[in-house]
């Protein structure tokens, strides 16, 4: 199993660019979460799908966009890029929501 | 009051001490407990579930304590390589009902 993974892993993205971060698990997981990391601090969820076809907004949604069209996929949407969004960002999968999540090695994105 | 709550640290400990870490929680509702270990510019990683009962896994002891909404670490024989950050993590009965992470706590072990 290779468990959840991210492309790309690094990116630098110009004021006003677009870009799809992608995530993928092959644990026939339900659960995918997007989280963001700034430097030094705590993980904030993003978004969030309990399953194929369902998104919801985690605690910082404002800017980014979801899908969730298979159990497999759970790419990030980024629009119009801020400085503001540069950042770590982690996916992340459960099988249930109150279920230990696991990590993708994460996407560093700069936004200049 | 942060829903999940760490000591941000650092602990700074020689190699070979015991240190603990406690993290408070705001649910008395909660039921699954975990703590996941951060490296330097890494995902996190599941170090270990917390049951009722209490549960060790070699030199990493965790409890749980219901009736004042704490968990704890115990990292015994500390080791260079235990340095990272530490993070508390709760299911909070929110929508999805899903894990919580507290803002972790930095261990650093020096020689």
């Amino acid at each position: 199993n290779a468990g959840v993974t991210q492309t790309p892993k690094f990116r630098i993205l110009k004021i006003g660019q677009s870009m799809t971060l992608q995530c993928a698990q092959d644990m026939n997981h339900n659960y995918m979460y997007w989280y963001r990391q700034d430097p030094g601090m705590g993980l904030k969820l993003i978004y969030y799908s309990v399953g194929a076809g369902i998104t919801d907004k985690g605690e910082v949604p404002n800017g980014y966009n979801v899908s969730r069209s298979t159990t497999e996929d759970f790419p990030l949407r980024l629009e119009l890029a801020a400085p503001s969004q540069t950042s770590v960002y982690f996916c992340a999968s459960s099988y249930y929501g109150h279920y230990e999540q696991y990590f993708g090695p994460g996407t560093r994105l700069t936004v200049t | 009051r942060k829903e999940v709550e760490q000591d941000p640290g650092p602990f700074n400990v020689p190699e070979g001490a015991t240190v603990a870490f406690n993290c408070t929680y705001s649910n008395s509702a909660s039921q699954s407990f975990f703590w996941y270990r951060q490296d330097c510019r890494k995902e996190p990683k599941l170090l270990m579930s917390v049951y009722s009962s209490g549960n060790e896994d070699g030199r990493f002891t965790a409890q749980l304590n219901r009736a004042s909404q704490y968990i704890s670490l115990l990292i015994r024989d500390s080791k260079l390589s235990d340095s990272a950050t530490y993070l508390c993590v709760v299911n909070f009965n929110n929508a999805g009902n899903m894990l919580t992470f507290g803002g972790g706590t930095r261990l650093m072990v020096k020689p």
